[in-house]
């Protein structure tokens, strides 16, 4: 079945750090990926949807210059939390499809446990 | 708007069977997905219905009536791993999930 690979699995820095999060369809392409977070007993929240040689759509209240998307295959998407700060420690999960079509799951990665100290 | 509402937690028996239902109210509709999700886990795939109807897969079942915009996941013969969040989410007419903020489910033996 359709596999993502999200790394790394936890990340512990210091305040003002960048952090860069990978995301990677290994055996399909995915024309888009999508970002979430989630918060400890809450549920995913869609930070933004990014898609391969565009610009990423943010969802509102998601800082763009903060959470920076980029697309550049059809196999990988990066999230970078710029500064990061003791409030964007969270879990964060991407997922895949591998096709615009809404018969296909999204993929999930098994997610990246940021802590910001 | 648009808007998914699912129990926020139940509790079931182990062995017995618990079925944890979702409404929904989206722009557009090509379907419904369940997911499980564990503690500390990223979700996985449990069920697709696009149809009226129910679909059985093993121990799980996923129901969906498009008039009535609601589903509902169908867990049978209960196990202890099957502890988890169960979210449903509905696709739109852009082909966006809109999720659900998600079913805890406790099973006590």
């Amino acid at each position: 079945g359709a596999v993502v690979s999200q790394h790394p699995s936890w990340v512990i820095c210091k305040s003002g750090t960048s952090v860069k999060i990978e995301c990677r369809s290994l055996d399909f392409q995915a024309t888009t990926m999508f970002w979430y977070r989630q918060f400890p007993k809450q549920s995913l929240m869609l930070m933004a949807t990014s898609n391969e040689g565009s610009k990423a759509t943010y969802e509102q209240g998601v800082e763009k210059d903060k959470f920076l998307i980029n697309h550049a295959s059809l196999t990988l998407s990066t999230l970078t939390v710029t500064s990061a700060h003791p409030e964007d420690s969270s879990f964060y999960i991407c997922s895949a499809r591998d096709r615009e079509v809404g018969n296909q799951p999204q993929h999930f990665g098994d997610g990246t446990r940021l802590s910001i100290l | 708007g648009q808007n998914i509402d699912q129990p926020t937690e139940m509790t079931a028996t182990e062995g017995a069977i618990v079925q944890i239902n979702c409404t929904y109210q989206t722009s557009g509709f090509n379907g419904l997905f369940w997911y499980q999700q564990h503690a500390g886990e990223a979700p996985t795939f449990l069920s697709y219905n696009v149809l009226d109807g129910l679909e059985e897969k093993g121990r799980f079942s996923s129901f969906l009536s498009r008039s009535k915009g609601y589903s509902y996941l169908l867990l049978k013969e209960l196990q202890m791993k099957d502890s988890a969040s169960y979210l449903c989410a509905a696709v739109d007419s852009n082909y966006q999930l809109i999720w659900g903020a998600g079913t805890k489910l406790i099973i006590k033996p």
